[in-house]
């Protein structure tokens, strides 16, 4: 079955740097696109970043722009999410999620998140 | 503020019907396919819809999606205690700052 599990959150001062982890079982990785999304404490999703299948094509959104990198290594099965000069406002649970067609966003699969606190 | 616009709550008895509406514009729900989620309590969200309509096998036919213009409908029949969740429209953006958008989330709740 398709599972996604993503490690790496955790505390971290405002300025840090923090890198996420998605590792994927149970489909071919290879063959698909990848979304990060987050949610901060009590609130709504917010779309992060996409990578195509071959990670040729990439998007962010404005709020992460310049200042996150996603990447992914299909040898390994698995999505990244590099974030520097982390901000409280970045302060959230993050999802991967597995997303079945380029630029329409239909997320089928999530992890579990992984929890990103940016406080001193 | 997020760029699709959804009711804050929404509210019905065991057994009614609830409609949910996403508001956005011509550069994402008007022409881009609408997708919805339902995340329960404590978990991750999950697809309830795609492309407008469309429904991922497992999820009952009590669960619909219509889209009309720059706005889309989820609709719930034979509302159950179990549907108590946030419901998340989403679609993608083709501006400037092309990208995925979601709605600020609804909370059902069943009376």
């Amino acid at each position: 079955q398709v599972q996604l599990v993503e490690s790496g959150g955790g505390l971290v001062k405002p300025g840090g740097s923090l890198r996420l982890s998605c590792a994927a079982s149970g489909f071919t990785f290879s063959d698909y696109y990848m979304s990060w999304i987050r949610q901060a404490p009590g609130k709504g999703l917010e779309w992060v970043s996409y990578i195509s299948s071959s990670g040729s094509t990439i998007y962010y959104a404005d709020s992460v722009k310049g200042r996150f990198t996603i990447s992914r290594d299909n040898a390994k099965n698995s999505l990244y999410l590099q974030m520097n000069s982390l901000r409280a406002e970045d302060t959230a649970v993050y999802y991967c999620a597995r997303d079945e067609a380029a630029m329409v966003i239909i997320l089928d699969y999530w992890g579990q998140g992984t929890l990103v606190t940016v406080s001193s | 503020q997020s760029v699709l616009t959804q009711p804050p709550s929404v509210s019905a008895a065991p057994g009614q019907k609830v409609t949910i509406s996403c508001s956005g514009s011509s550069s994402n729900i008007g022409n881009n396919y609408v997708s919805w989620y339902q995340q329960l309590p404590g978990t991750a969200p999950k697809l309830l819809i795609y492309d407008n309509n469309k429904r991922p096998s497992g999820i009952p036919d009590r669960f619909s999606g219509s889209k009309s213009g720059t706005s889309a409908t989820l609709g719930i029949t034979g509302l159950q205690t179990g549907d108590e969740a946030d419901y998340y429209c989403g679609t993608w953006d083709s501006s400037l700052s092309a990208g995925g958008v979601f709605g600020g989330g609804t909370k059902l709740t069943v009376l």
